[in-house]
């Protein structure tokens, strides 16, 4: 059965680097028509997607956070990982890591996050 | 960019079909995914590609989307539906999220 689990610091400081991980097992992360993403969720507000990424390497990224965004994937680990830099208190929410199902093109392409995580809390604060 | 609408609360009475709206330029052209988040918990993908529904969920869930709205129906609405539920779609190489509707059943 697929899991996500997300693992890492519960507590940063402003400026510094927030980085977390998750861990897929149940499936290979080098599966072909899914990328590995993030998705994080500020206290009481709606979801914000951050950015995902192929096996391969090929990543997208959401045009607001993208300066500050690193996701890479580890296949030797069955890993992917998340690193937002130069945090600040807007940046404290709950982080989900999730698979994203992508294929298809023009009108019939799709791209929805069909597992997720349980999700981590991160607090930016001194 | 992009925006998905939502209208911020429903309201249904148990037993009752509960509709929640997803409006955006031209959203029909594209495929439109639902997710259900009751508190303290990870969304859960509910309609997929307009109105696929995943392994698991119960067929009272249904999906629509034409024109520039999307619709999530949830027919014989129960106590357990009470959630946030998120729209979502891709544009220009990025997800967009509606902002989410909170179905209340009572």
């Amino acid at each position: 059965q697929l899991q996500l689990q997300e693992s890492g610091p519960g507590l940063v400081k402003p400026s510094d680097t927030l980085s977390l991980t998750c861990t897929v097992s149940g499936v290979s992360i080098s599966t072909s028509s899914y990328y590995w993403g993030w998705i994080r969720q500020p206290p009481g507000k709606g979801l914000e997607w951050i950015g995902n990424m192929y096996y391969s390497g090929s990543a997208y990224y959401n045009p607001s956070l993208k300066s500050r965004v690193t996701i890479s994937v580890d296949t030797s680990k069955n890993q992917f990982s998340l690193k937002l830099s130069s945090v600040t208190a807007a940046d404290t929410a709950v982080y989900y890591c999730a698979r994203h199902a992508t294929d298809g093109s023009g009108r019939y392409f799709y791209h929805y996050m069909d597992v997720w995580g349980k999700g981590t809390t991160v607090t930016v604060s001194s | 960019s992009y925006e998905l609408t939502q209208p911020p609360s429903v309201s249904v009475s148990p037993g009752q079909t509960a509709s929640i709206t997803c409006s955006g330029d031209k959203l029909g052209d594209k495929y439109t995914c639902w997710y259900q988040q009751k508190p303290g918990q990870s969304p859960v993908l509910v309609i997929y590609q307009d109105t696929k529904r995943p392994s698991g969920i119960p067929e009272r869930f249904s999906g629509s989307n034409s024109g520039n709205t999307a619709t999530l129906t949830i027919s014989g609405t129960q106590t357990m539906d009470e959630a946030d539920y998120y729209c979502q779609a891709w544009d220009r190489s990025t997800v967009v999220f509606g902002g989410g509707t909170k179905l209340t059943v009572l």
